[in-house]
C-alpha cells in the first residue's frame, strides 16, 4: 500500500504546549498535504508541501519533509483547545493524483 | 459557492434501498474525488474524475457503487441495494487538477438500517 502512516495514533497535551505528529510513506511522492478533521466531518486543508521543499509555515503550524527518510512532521505550537481534532497526512504520486491517506493522529488539547 | 458542497448532509436508508449522494465542486475545478470514511478510520479512495478523461474507478468496492459527473461539474455517487457495511461518511473533494491542493466538502453521513 502507498498509504501514509501517522504516528502517534493519539496525543494528549496541555493548552499552550506544542504538539508534534509524524507521517511516513513508502514510495516517492509529488506532494504531501496535511488536513484537520473535526468531529468526523469535512477535512480542512492545512498545508501542502511539495517534494522539492523541506519546510513550510502557516501561522502556528510548521511542516517539514524529509524525502530521504520518506517522512514528514506537523508541529502545532502554543496549542489551543480549538486544535483538538484528528490530523491526517495525504500523499500523491507521479502520474497518480488521487490522495492516499493515513489513519490519522487524534489530538486532544486539555484546558 | 465558495467551497465544495455536498448533499444530503445526513441520510438514513433501509437496507436494500438505493441512495444518491451529490457533490458540487468548487467552480473551475476540473478534478473531483470521492472518498469514504468509516467510523474512526482513515479515508478510503473511491473514484477520481479529471476533465474529460475516463474516471479512475479503481477504489469502488463493488459493482453496487457507481458515480458520474455531468458537464464536468456536479457529480453523483450512487449506491444500489445498500448494505449495513456501506454506513460511512462519503466525502467529495475537488482541485484544479494535477498536484494542486485538494479541497473537501463536509461529507454526507450515510446510515443503513
Amino acid at each position: 500500500s502507498q498509504q501514509g502512516e501517522e504516528d502517534p495514533q493519539a496525543l494528549s497535551i496541555q493548552e499552550g504546549e506544542n504538539a508534534t505528529m509524524n507521517c511516513s510513506y513508502k514510495t516517492s511522492i509529488n506532494n504531501l498535504q496535511w488536513y484537520r478533521q473535526n468531529s468526523g466531518r469535512g477535512l480542512v486543508h492545512l498545508i501542502l508541501i511539495r517534494s522539492n521543499e523541506r519546510e513550510k509555515h502557516s501561522g502556528r503550524l510548521r511542516v517539514t519533509l524529509d524525502t530521504s527518510k520518506k517522512s514528514s512532521s506537523l508541529l502545532i505550537t502554543a496549542s489551543r483547545a480549538a486544535d483538538t481534532a484528528s490530523y491526517f497526512c495525504a500523499t500523491d504520486y507521479p502520474n497518480d493524483y488521487k490522495l492516499s491517506f493515513g489513519a490519522g493522529t487524534t489530538v486532544t488539547v486539555r484546558a | 459557492g465558495a467551497g465544495v458542497s455536498q448533499s444530503p448532509s445526513n441520510k438514513v436508508t433501509e437496507k436494500g434501498k438505493d441512495v444518491e449522494l451529490r457533490c458540487d465542486p468548487i467552480s473551475g475545478h476540473t478534478a473531483l474525488y470521492w472518498y469514504r470514511q468509516s467510523l474512526g478510520q482513515g479515508l478510503e479512495f473511491l473514484i477520481y474524475f479529471q476533465g474529460n478523461s475516463a474516471p479512475d474507478k479503481s477504489g469502488l468496492p463493488s459493482d453496487r457503487f457507481s458515480a458520474e459527473r455531468t458537464g464536468g461539474s456536479v457529480s453523483t455517487l450512487t449506491i444500489q441495494r445498500t448494505q449495513q457495511e456501506d454506513s460511512a461518511v462519503y466525502l467529495c473533494a475537488s482541485s484544479l487538477g494535477g498536484s494542486d491542493t485538494i479541497y473537501f466538502g463536509e461529507g454526507s453521513w450515510l446510515t443503513v438500517v
